[in-house]
């Protein structure tokens, strides 16, 4: 059973637009939420992260939006930029478990 | 900034072999995580250890096995490979529970 969804496998947004990413889970007793973000070739690389006490934080051009009564956050990125392609995972954690567990990623494509 | 090195960016071995990927950070983490990321299944937990000498299984342990002999280093290891085991494989490192994973660049395995 999948406990944390994305949805949507890509998207696509034009270069200075907004990017929202979602995500979706199941077990309420994941506490904390984080996204991540994987280039090719590379490993994945922390984005910006919630706590379940908090429905927003932001850094920068990135916010982090959590809605608890649906169990669903979103990523927005804005304004996008064409760097901003990537796979985004979107990861989730229950208070006192080492194992955070991931989503299957959205490819994030900005077009110039 | 934290470094997670794995050794091999690309390994090509037979079925039946036995296999080795290795994994080292440079943070003194006390966490240590190894993942395989396939297409539309996202990120899977093999195996971590919160110490050494100590492991837990993920989700996914079949056919593996790990070995965490010194704080800094966490060995996977494929007992008898498999074409299913054809992936790509990150390790990752946590200073503690909740706090952002750091992983490494990938090895990319092919088993033929």
């Amino acid at each position: 059973d999948q406990q944390v969804k994305q949805n949507s496998p890509s998207l696509s947004v034009q270069e200075g637009r907004i990017s929202i990413l979602n995500c979706d889970y199941t077990n309420s007793m994941f506490d904390y939420f984080l996204w991540y973000k994987k280039y090719p070739a590379e490993g994945p690389t922390f984005l910006i992260s919630i706590s379940s006490i908090k429905d927003k934080n932001e850094d920068g051009r990135f916010t982090v939006f959590l809605n608890k009564s649906a169990k669903h956050l979103s990523l927005h990125i804005v304004p996008s930029q064409p760097g901003d392609s990537a796979v985004y995972f979107c990861a989730a954690v229950q208070g006192g478990s080492e194992k955070l567990v991931f989503g299957k990623g959205t490819k994030l494509t900005v077009n110039p | 900034d934290v470094k997670v090195t794995q050794s091999s960016r690309y390994l090509v071995k037979r079925t039946g072999e036995k296999v080795f990927l290795e994994c080292v950070q440079d943070m003194d983490h006390e966490n240590m995580f190894w993942y395989r990321q396939d297409p539309g299944l996202g990120l899977r937990l093999i195996y971590f250890s919160y110490d050494v000498k100590m492991k837990e299984k993920g989700d996914i342990p079949e056919g593996y096995s790990v070995s965490r002999e010194k704080k800094e280093r966490f060995s996977l290891i494929l007992e008898s490979a498999s074409t299913n085991q054809t992936s790509m494989y990150l390790c990752a490192s946590e200073k503690f529970g909740n706090s952002p994973l750091h992983f490494g660049n990938g090895t990319r395995l092919t088993v033929t």
